[in-house]
């Protein structure tokens, strides 16, 4: 079993809808979570950074922990054409320095 | 401000040649990553460089690979003897210390003939 596991779509969407992009994971040890976007030949871009359970909000964005579940989602609200990318996870335990990454999402948004 | 800088931008070379792959990292970034993408694939973690404590060489795929880092600043990514299989991408990723997100070049897209 993986680490991470994050359901690869491909993931296409009407402009205006509301996106779940979600992982799990196995380790329990995992204490700091984020979301990266990666756009079509380019480096990952961090999108939300999270420590421990609960939520956050950023703009259209909201990151959300559930560690009893050992789940994590990324809600996208008003998707626009530009958040047409891939998305990735990513996780950090408590211990040690190793970031575990999901396999990534890829969305498209379609006007 | 700068961000993580990686050079060169794409690299095509013969099977059985030597590649040398450059980071530079954010100013004052402690820790500095190197990880390889295939296409259509995760992040594949090669090494991690945290100040002048001993690199995590656990993921390197094997003895033709190898990295260095002097002190805090650039790193240099060495494939000897390359193969078709090395073609991918290779990202460096930066952060202020272990424990903060990472943030990351464009990469290096190599090409193996």
């Amino acid at each position: 079993q993986k680490e991470v596991e994050q359901d690869p779509g491909p993931l296409s969407v009407p402009e205006g809808a509301i996106v779940s992009l979600n992982c799990t994971y196995s380790n329990s040890a995992f204490q700091y979570f984020m979301w990266y976007r990666q756009y079509s030949r380019k480096g990952p871009e961090l999108l939300m950074y999270t420590y421990s359970s609960g939520n956050k909000e950023d703009g259209r964005f909201t990151a959300q922990v559930d560690k009893s579940s050992k789940y994590i989602s990324l809600f996208i609200r008003d998707s626009q054409p530009s958040d047409s990318a891939t998305y990735l996870c990513a996780m950090i335990p408590n211990t040690g320095n190793q970031f575990y990454f999901g396999t990534g999402t890829s969305l498209t948004v379609i006007p | 401000g700068a961000g993580v800088s990686q050079s060169p931008s794409n690299k095509v070379t013969e099977k059985g040649k030597d590649v040398e792959l450059r980071c530079d990292p954010i100013s004052g970034h402690t820790a500095l990553y190197w990880y390889r993408q295939r296409l259509g694939q995760g992040l594949e973690f090669l090494i991690y460089f945290q100040g002048n404590s001993a690199p995590d060489k656990s993921g390197l795929p094997s003895d033709r690979f190898s990295a260095e880092r002097t002190g805090e600043s650039v790193s240099t990514l060495t494939i000897q003897r390359t193969q078709q299989e090395d073609s991918a991408v290779y990202l460096c990723a930066s952060s202020a210390t272990g424990k903060q997100p990472q943030h990351f070049g464009d990469g290096t897209r190599l090409s193996i003939l």
